[in-house]
């Protein structure tokens, strides 16, 4: 079955970077697109960008052009999320999830990674 | 960007009666060529993921109950939860993948009476 194993919690001070990870299985890694999509406390779903896991191509939200990054490595069926300049704001849970149809509704999610930014 | 807002943010329905709940968009996610419309309906449990529900406005996703349905077009939609169950109870979002940036309604919350 399609499953997404995410990297774990993080704790980072305003200004600094992360990268996390998702790792994928239970199908064939590249031929669907991966997007990020952030929950911050009370607020609603935030879609960052994705990645198409098969040419490497990628697309970014413009709120967060420039300060994301979206990369993959087919041989580990991983997709990782770079954040920098990280500030409080940034405190979220970070999903991936899988593209199905190639146009953006998401039909497989991880389970999250906390990301916490506090000085 | 296209603006998802949700009505209403909550509802309290009894077990067994019909839940509603709408999505509108600030701008047409119908694409005329196909005569699609670019939207999702997600249910999300506490501590869990999003669970995709519907696509395309009205296409039931395998394994997805028939007491949910979805409707609408251009900017005005409907997730119809038909009959609810116990445990149906979570929040539920719209989500537009028309136009990038692809973006959700603010959710609404769905429990029991």
């Amino acid at each position: 079955q399609v499953q997404f194993v995410q990297s774990g919690a993080e704790v980072r001070k305003p200004g600094a970077s992360v990268k996390i990870s998702c790792q994928a299985s239970g199908y064939t890694f590249t031929s669907y697109a991966i997007h990020w999509v952030r929950q911050a406390p009370g607020r609603r779903l935030e879609w960052m960008g994705w990645i198409d896991a098969g040419n490497g191509k990628t697309g970014y939200s413009h709120k967060f052009q420039g300060r994301v990054t979206i990369t993959r490595d087919t041989s580990a069926s991983t997709v990782y999320l770079d954040v920098n300049s990280l500030r409080s704001e940034d405190t979220a849970l970070y999903y991936c999830a899988r593209d199905r149809s190639g146009r953006g509704f998401l039909d497989h999610w991880g389970h999250g990674t906390l990301v916490t930014v506090s000085s | 960007d296209i603006v998802m807002t949700q009505s209403p943010d909550s509802l309290a329905v009894s077990l067994g009666e019909r839940a509603t709940i709408n999505c509108r968009s600030s701008q047409s996610i119908l694409f005329s060529s196909n005569s699609k419309n670019y939207l999702a309906w997600y249910q999300q449990k506490p501590g869990q993921p999003p669970k995709l529900l519907i696509s395309w406005a009205s296409t039931r996703e395998s394994g997805v109950p028939d007491r949910f349905s979805g409707s609408g077009s251009g900017t005005d939609f409907t997730l119809t939860i038909s009959s609810l169950q116990a445990e149906d109870v979570a929040f539920y979002y719209c989500h537009q993948y028309f136009r990038s940036p692809q973006t959700f309604g603010q959710g609404t919350k769905v429990e029991v009476k």
